[in-house]
């Protein structure tokens, strides 16, 4: 695709359910990566995806959070009994490999709410 | 660890005029990257301009430039002839350069700084 993109742009849940949020990186990037933006903050790290396997995970807040890239170019962060908390933007980024001067692209983000 | 810090919740400009925004930054590494990104309000992330930290000249882009002070850990840019299209939140972050770090590949955020333009 023409760039990074993100689905569901809106996703209201209830606390405690389960949520999947998907990626899709610019086509032909092997390096991908989940940061989660809270209203009015800078977006915070996540987990970065080196091809298939997650090279640096560091940034998932616990064990409720989970990510996949089972071919390298879709991923899918998947959120267990969430939280109100957890009500943020969710940006999704790409970028063409894992040169330190590749730019990253963005997406729009997922916005999830949990009431 | 790294960090990266705006100093300036809000700025305003008038239209056509000149515009500073501050940022500085907290690291122990001597190569890095650092970017200023604009967000609208669709909130996906533009970048604007990057600096490699290696580089002594302030990197440009049009109507935009950077002020690099290394040893002050310092990156602030300027908007000259500023746009009704230039209003958004800006956010400055930080990438490591090292590809041994543990911070290798992504990004650090500022804050961001709320930018308004008058007509």
């Amino acid at each position: 695709g023409a760039g990074v993109s993100q689905t569901p742009s809106n996703k209201v849940t209830e606390k405690g359910k389960y949520v999947e949020l998907r990626c899709d990186p610019i086509s032909g990037h092997t390096a991908l990566y989940w940061y989660r933006q809270s209203l009015g903050q800078g977006p915070e790290f996540l987990i970065y995806f080196q091809g298939t396997g997650a090279a640096d995970d560091s940034g998932l807040p616990n064990d409720r959070f989970f990510a996949v890239r089972p071919e390298g170019s879709v991923s899918t962060l998947k959120i267990q009994r969430t939280e109100r908390g957890d009500s943020a933007v969710y940006l999704c980024a790409s970028s063409p490999g894992q040169g330190h001067g590749n730019t990253i692209y963005f997406g729009e983000g997922s916005w999830l709410t949990v009431v | 660890a790294q960090t990266v810090t705006q100093s300036q919740p809000e700025m305003s400009v008038q239209e056509a005029e000149t515009v500073t925004l501050s940022c500085t930054y907290d690291t122990s590494e001597s190569d890095y990257y650092l970017f200023w990104y604009k967000q609208p309000p669709s909130r996906q992330m533009i970048l604007v301009i990057r600096q490699e930290a290696y580089k002594q000249q302030n990197a440009t882009e049009n109507r935009f430039s950077v002020n690099f002070q290394k040893a002050a850990k310092s990156f602030s840019l300027k908007i000259s002839d500023s746009q009704l299209g230039d209003a958004a939140m800006y956010f400055c972050a930080y990438r490591s350069a090292n590809a041994g770090g543990t911070s290798y590949g992504k990004l650090t955020f500022g804050q961001g700084t709320i930018l308004t333009v008058h007509p």
